[in-house]
């Protein structure tokens, strides 16, 4: 089955760190840009972050502010999210999506999504 | 960065309505443009790709256009699995960003 898994979400205190994962089946992974994406409790989605195939272009929502790094392992076939420094703002879902090169880079498969709460 | 801004926000339809919903960007960026759908608790759901290209599998109701900077979403004939919340993005330069996302509800 064609599909993306993420995990690693979870609660964390503010100033904590976390590192979500995207385990991807089905497809070759290795030949896919790859998305973070995340959405707020009862907010509309955001742009995180993306990872071309071969890792030599990443890029990043200007608000991260440098405390989020993108990396994937194409063997494993995974995505990674690390994230630093979260603030309370960072709560969300965080979903993982392919993007499509022929489809104008469009976001094609997504996964289910992990939630992340940032509390004291 | 290239800010999307969907109108209207909210949107009130009975079944078997058309529905339009408009994305207007700040910069041009030609015909990058893809519509979502998401429903509650669910992941996204792409539509239309590039501006005006059905996804495979996404009923024919649903249709895109514009290029530049206007863009429009159009249900046909609005069916009781439409209401949802439905988001258009750029992916003409990065940051990738979305528009804040039109909910159209039950009349």
């Amino acid at each position: 089955e064609v599909q993306l898994v993420e995990s690693g979400g979870g609660l964390v205190k503010p100033g904590g760190s976390l590192r979500l994962s995207c385990a991807a089946s089905g497809f070759t992974f290795s030949v896919y840009s790859l998305n973070w994406v995340r959405q707020a409790p009862g907010k509309g989605l955001e742009w995180v972050s993306s990872i071309s195939s071969s890792s030599d272009s990443i890029f990043y929502a200007d608000s991260l502010r440098g405390r989020f790094t993108i990396s994937r392992d194409n063997a494993k076939k995974i995505l990674y999210l690390q994230m630093d420094r979260l603030r309370d703002e960072d709560t969300a879902v965080y979903f993982c999506a392919r993007a499509v090169p022929s489809a104008h880079d469009a976001l094609d498969l997504w996964g289910q999504g992990t939630p992340v709460t940032v509390s004291s | 960065d290239i800010h999307m801004t969907q109108s209207p926000s909210f949107l009130s339809a009975s079944v078997g309505d058309r529905v339009s919903i408009s994305c207007r960007a700040s910069q041009t960026i030609k015909t990058y443009l893809n519509w979502y759908q998401q429903k509650p608790g669910k992941a996204p759901k792409l539509l239309i790709y590039a501006a005006s290209a059905l996804q495979s599998a996404v009923p024919s109701r649903f249709s895109g256009s514009g290029s530049g900077t206007d863009f429009t979403l159009t249900i046909s004939s609005l069916q009781s699995e439409d209401f949802a919340t439905y988001y258009c993005q750029q992916t003409y330069s990065n940051p990738r960003t979305f528009g804040q996302g039109t909910k159209v509800e039950i009349k």
